[in-house]
């Protein structure tokens, strides 16, 4: 069964920076995109950004674009969400996912991790 | 960006209904469009992809159709364990977008 397991989450001041890892197991990671999707509390979900298998195709939300940077190390299974310029509407839970197998005729996300919390609060 | 536009907002329906849920996307999308299921405290499950194709695991009683602009969620009966939030997500281009979400609530 897929395995994902968000770290790095936490408390940060508008304007800082925090750097959110995801750990990948139980299949083989640099085949597969991976992507994260935020939600603010009690609010819907937000497509943040996505990363391809080999780390050269990366996407990202408008609302992000400029202020977060998606990478991935395959070798370490691990994928990471550097975040800076943080604003207050960036509060949210921040999951990562894997993308569905391209075999499939689609990429849309189809295993989740449990979520990283971000709060940025002066 | 695509904007997808879902509804209602909300339902209320009891055990054993037929329930559907829309989604309209601002502009063609072929059928690339996923629905998700997520329950309080929990991640988003997949419960369709490509429109109508079933996940593996998830109970016949989901299904999706449409193509283009609309589509379709429909529970064919309602069973206890679906109350929750349901979500649309085209990946037809980027950025991804997500419908605003149909809380399904016990009548």
């Amino acid at each position: 069964e897929v395995q994902l397991v968000e770290s790095g989450g936490g408390l940060v001041q508008p304007g800082g920076s925090l750097r959110l890892s995801c750990a990948a197991s139980e299949f083989t990671f640099r085949n597969y995109d991976m992507t994260w999707v935020r939600q603010a509390p009690g609010k819907g979900l937000e497509w943040v950004s996505i990363i391809g298998g080999s780390g050269g195709d990366t996407y990202y939300a408008d609302s992000v674009k400029g202020r977060f940077t998606i990478s991935r190390d395959n070798s370490k299974n691990t994928l990471f969400l550097q975040m800076n310029s943080l604003r207050v509407e960036d509060t949210a839970l921040y999951y990562c996912a894997k993308c569905s197998d391209p075999e499939m005729a689609t990429i849309i996300p189809d295993s989740w991790g449990q979520g990283a919390l971000v709060t940025v609060s002066s | 960006a695509i904007q997808m536009t879902q509804s209602p907002s909300s339902l209320s329906a009891s055990v054993g209904d037929r329930v559907t849920i829309t989604c309209r996307a601002s502009q063609g999308i072929r059928d690339d469009l996923g629905w998700y299921q997520q329950k309080p405290g929990k991640a988003p499950k997949l419960l369709i992809y490509a429109a109508s194709s079933l996940q593996n695991g998830v109970p016949s009683r989901f299904s999706g159709s449409g193509s283009g602009t609309d589509f379709t969620l429909t529970i064919s009966s309602l069973q206890p364990e679906d109350f929750a939030t349901y979500y649309c997500l085209q990946d037809n281009n980027y950025p991804w977008t997500f419908g605003q979400g149909t809380k399904v609530e016990i009548k």
